[in-house]
């Protein structure tokens, strides 16, 4: 298995709901990182994980939460969304940087939110 | 914080030509990355390059890591109509931030059948 699965494809939501979106590899990689796409622009990194522990917060708003219960899973939850949070978010993951086969990110197909 | 410069943004080419982006960087990076993103997927991982100077193809995609490690670009020789879609340039680094990708602005990539 060579992918990050991200469920759901797409997802509309209101700005009072909680909704989550979840990830998953099986690929044994021990990063794993939420990035938020704006359409035609690069993907931003939001949070990373290395070995299930958050690493890095890039200085995210708090209605952004992440999770990673397991070594294969990484959630985002989300509350009290913003119409400007509408966006592309992607999920991927890394072996170690050190690994001698390190080829880079994998990264998922995506959930498309909309903030309504 | 680090910046990559990407170029051209955009490209308009007829299928059959040859087509070349770069980025460059105000400051080293250890590895480049090349992906490219079609509308409404993730990006995937085109070419990986580790060491200055490597040059790497993958089938019809040649990419460089420049000597001075603060460029790179990638060639697409022979295009054909689904080479369509957004080149992304990433930098990265080992050491604290290893996990960070630096990613350019992107290229644009039209070809007319």
């Amino acid at each position: 298995d060579t992918e990050v699965t991200q469920t759901p494809k797409h997802l509309v939501m209101g700005m009072t709901n909680k909704k989550s979106l979840k990830c998953e590899q099986h690929m044994g990689h021990r990063a794993m990182y939420w990035y938020k796409q704006k359409a035609k622009k690069p993907p931003e990194l939001m949070f990373v994980y290395s070995y299930e522990k958050l690493s890095i917060n890039e200085s995210v708003p708090s209605r952004f939460s992440p999770e990673c219960p397991n070594s294969s899973l990484l959630n985002l939850h989300l509350h009290a969304l913003q119409p400007e949070d509408s966006a592309l978010y992607l999920c991927a993951s890394s072996q170690d940087r050190t690994a001698n086969n390190y080829y880079g990110y994998t990264f998922g197909s995506g959930t498309r939110l909309t903030v309504v | 914080g680090q910046q990559l410069n990407q170029s051209p943004q955009s490209m308009f080419i007829q299928e059959g030509e040859d087509v070349s982006m770069n980025c460059t960087s105000s400051s080293i990076f250890n590895t480049w990355l090349w992906y490219k993103q079609d509308p409404g997927e993730g990006p995937v991982l085109l070419i990986a390059l580790y060491k200055a100077g490597e040059l790497t193809s993958n089938g019809r995609l040649t990419a460089q890591f420049g000597i001075t490690r603060k460029d790179s670009f990638l060639n697409i020789s022979a295009s054909i109509p689904s080479d369509v879609g957004i080149y992304f340039c990433a930098g990265q680094n080992s050491g604290g931030s290893n996990y960070k990708l630096t990613f350019g602005k992107g290229t644009l990539l039209t070809v007319n059948p």
